[in-house]
């Protein structure tokens, strides 16, 4: 079956550690993405990658870095550096940048994070 | 700037009967997309209907359709004969297609709708 996988579906850290979500697809889509959620809010970009090797900052990327060294996989590190990290991470994928129908972003179940 | 406004935190409708959740936004781009997505309690966001901003039909898809007023800037999903399984969050989101000289496909969130569905 196709789709996003993210693991684990929950994850505790300690406060000034850093933490790696991982997010995986195989749905050969060129574009990547992750957002965050917090309660009472909708989702927020953080990066997003339209291709292997390339990705850009979104609205929130303060804290946060990525790599995209594979079509397959997106990786978010949540650094020391990010202020209130606890939140619930969702990653997306779409075929390729471009807008229509055809072409929504399809998401993974998340990861929820939890710094103590 | 984009912004996609749901000003309904919570809904409430009886089974069986059909339900509005709002949606206005806010773009200068003359090309665009509007979505509807639903997160059950799981977390999951799953896609349920497109309109793009060209698009003169207002779209459907099975119980799902989208009441597009292109003029108010408004995109409200309307479900039909709502099922207990329906009850799940509720976001409108916005393709933004002017970021940085070229298409995205960056998607921008409302704060969601929380409908539940009473038997």
């Amino acid at each position: 079956d196709g789709g996003i996988t993210q693991s684990p579906k929950y994850l505790f850290r300690k406060e000034g550690q850093n933490v790696t979500l991982s997010c995986e697809q195989n749905l050969n889509h060129d574009a990547m993405y992750w957002y965050r959620q917090d309660p009472g809010q909708g989702l927020r970009l953080i990066y997003y990658s339209q291709i292997v090797n390339d990705f850009q900052k979104g609205d929130i990327a303060e804290g946060y870095s990525v790599s995209r060294e594979k079509k397959e996989s997106f990786p978010l590190t949540v650094t020391s550096a990010q202020k209130n990290p606890t939140a619930f991470y969702l990653c997306a994928s779409s075929i390729d940048r471009s807008g229509g129908a055809s072409n929504e972003q399809f998401f993974g179940p998340g990861t929820r994070l939890t710094v103590l | 700037a984009q912004k996609i406004t749901q000003t309904q935190p919570g809904m409430f409708v009886q089974e069986k009967e059909a339900v509005t959740l709002d949606c206005t936004y806010d773009t200068s781009d003359q090309s665009y997309g509007l979505f509807w997505y639903k997160q059950p309690s799981s977390g999951e966001m799953i896609f349920l209907i497109y309109q793009g901003s060209y698009d003169e039909q207002n779209a459907t898809e099975g119980r799902y359709s989208l009441n597009f007023q292109k003029a108010r800037k408004s995109a409200n999903l309307v479900i039909s004969a709502s099922q207990l399984g329906d009850s799940a969050m509720y976001f409108c989101a916005m393709r933004d297609e002017a970021w940085e000289g070229g298409a995205t496909n960056k998607l921008i969130f409302g704060t969601g709708t929380l409908l539940a569905v009473q038997p």
